[in-house]
């Protein structure tokens, strides 16, 4: 069965404390793989698409990286801004629907 | 530009009951999403609309949920009757195209079934 597990559950850094999240993923065939930040109480916003390994997408403070089974997501001298729940998703060769990760809850302390 | 809009954003029901849940979509976007996320688990598709057509449904739990969308514009989510585990909370998305997975997301319809 497609999965997608990411940890750690949920990681409490200090403002500018640099880290790392991972997704793992296990497809038979990945078309892509996507992260989102959910806030509370809001729908789920698209941050990066990754398509084959090695690839990499920047986006301020956050950065995220492919390799065949896994993708990262770094984040560099968060802010409290950054607080926010970071979702993985993949989209497995023969469709469209998303499979996702129960997600990342990030906690940044000012 | 307005986003994604669901309505309602809660709703409580008994057990038996009947919900409809709705979802305006990005203007122009052919493609619409139902997932949910029951507590405690992971973020499930439902369906997925092009235009006015199913063009997945796999993840439909069983035949008390059905999703419509006349005209290939806005879209309703019916369960019919509701039972305690389709308890959760519902997002629509929307999208220009399939494959970036670039979704635009609604904030939710929490579904509580007592």
């Amino acid at each position: 069965e497609d999965q997608v597990t990411q940890s750690p559950e949920a990681l409490r850094l200090q403002e500018g404390e640099s880290s790392s999240l991972n997704c793992s993923y296990t497809v038979s065939g990945l078309r892509g793989l996507f992260w989102y930040r959910q806030d509370p109480g809001k729908g789920p916003e698209f941050l990066f698409t990754l398509y084959s390994a090695g690839e990499e997408k920047e986006k301020e403070r956050l950065k995220a990286t492919l390799t065949k089974k896994e993708s990262f997501l770094h984040i560099t001298a968060p802010k409290p801004e950054d607080s926010a729940t970071y979702l993985c998703a993949v989209q497995e060769g023969s469709n469209y629907q998303l499979i996702w990760g129960a997600g990342t809850k990030l906690i940044i302390k000012p | 530009e307005a986003g994604v809009t669901q309505f309602p954003s809660h709703s409580v029901i008994e057990k038996g009951q009947t919900v409809t849940l709705r979802c305006d979509p990005i203007s122009g976007h052919d493609n619409l999403y139902w997932y949910r996320r029951v507590m405690g688990k992971e973020i499930k598709f439902l369906l997925h609309f092009v235009k006015e057509s199913k063009q997945d449904e796999s993840g439909m739990p069983n035949n008390r949920f059905l999703a419509e969308r006349t005209g290939g514009t806005y879209s309703t989510l019916k369960v019919q009757p509701a039972e305690l585990e389709d308890s959760g909370v519902y997002f629509c998305a929307s999208s220009q195209e399939l494959a970036n997975g670039e979704l635009f997301f609604g904030e939710g319809s929490r579904l509580t079934v007592l």
